[in-house]
């Protein structure tokens, strides 16, 4: 699987953008990238996922590098809420969560400043 | 609703007894996981099942088992034999045991032994 590389922690203003990056250079032509989040003490929440065009959904934006080597998950307004650790996956489709499926590393913890 | 419950949320256990965690699912998911979380880590998967009657093990499966009798329920028992349980466990599900993407977790279970 492709590696990832995200920051330990990033500080955003309540109210702006939060932009998350997320390094893969390694990744295959058939893997996706997935962004799961935490909230303290809770399991881990789909975001979203995305190929190779930019996606949107009710929670988030990806955005990813036309050569595919990083992404950035874009939470447009970013709440007290949105505090979390938040997860980016590198994984082929189909993979599953099996035994070398989903693998949650340590993330970036996105701290939102009042 | 649907979704997952995990029961107890806390749980204290002396040393040398052994202990089952509860996870239920109204999901009508077919693929069911035990990850364990520590303090300031990732998340590592312990057991998974992709159908009633059938599991295999994870990353870290050892003073640990499981059963999969019911699709709706997966219990995780942490055994006299797992030297270092004091952590977070979570449970998850997932449509079926290729997808990555939409997995749904229970809200954990904190296991501390005294």
């Amino acid at each position: 699987d492709a590696k990832t590389t995200q920051p330990t922690s990033m500080d955003c203003a309540e109210g702006r953008a939060a932009n998350l990056p997320c390094n893969h250079s390694t990744i295959s032509g058939n893997e996706y990238v997935y962004w799961y989040r935490q909230i303290h003490s809770q399991g881990p929440q789909y975001i979203i996922h995305g190929l190779k065009n930019n996606e949107t959904n009710e929670m988030a934006s990806l955005i990813i590098t036309e050569d595919r080597k990083s992404s950035t998950l874009i939470l447009p307004h970013a709440t007290l809420r949105d505090t979390a650790v938040y997860y980016c996956i590198v994984r082929p489709p189909g993979s599953g969560g099996g035994a070398d499926g989903l693998t949650f590393g340590k993330g970036t913890h996105l701290i939102i400043q009042p | 609703d649907g979704g997952i419950t995990q029961s107890p949320k806390y749980l204290f256990r002396k040393e040398g007894q052994n202990v089952t965690l509860s996870c239920e699912q109204n999901l009508n998911h077919d693929a069911m996981y035990w990850y364990r979380q520590d303090p300031g880590q990732g998340l590592r998967l312990i057991y998974y099942s992709q159908i009633v009657n059938d599991f295999q093990k994870g990353d870290i499966a050892e003073g640990y088992s499981v059963s999969r009798e019911k699709k709706e329920s997966f219990p995780l028992t942490v055994t006299s034999a797992q030297k270092n349980p004091t952590a977070f466990y979570l449970c998850a599900s997932s449509i079926t045991s290729t997808t990555n993407y939409g997995y749904t977790f229970g809200s954990g279970t904190r296991l501390t032994v005294v």
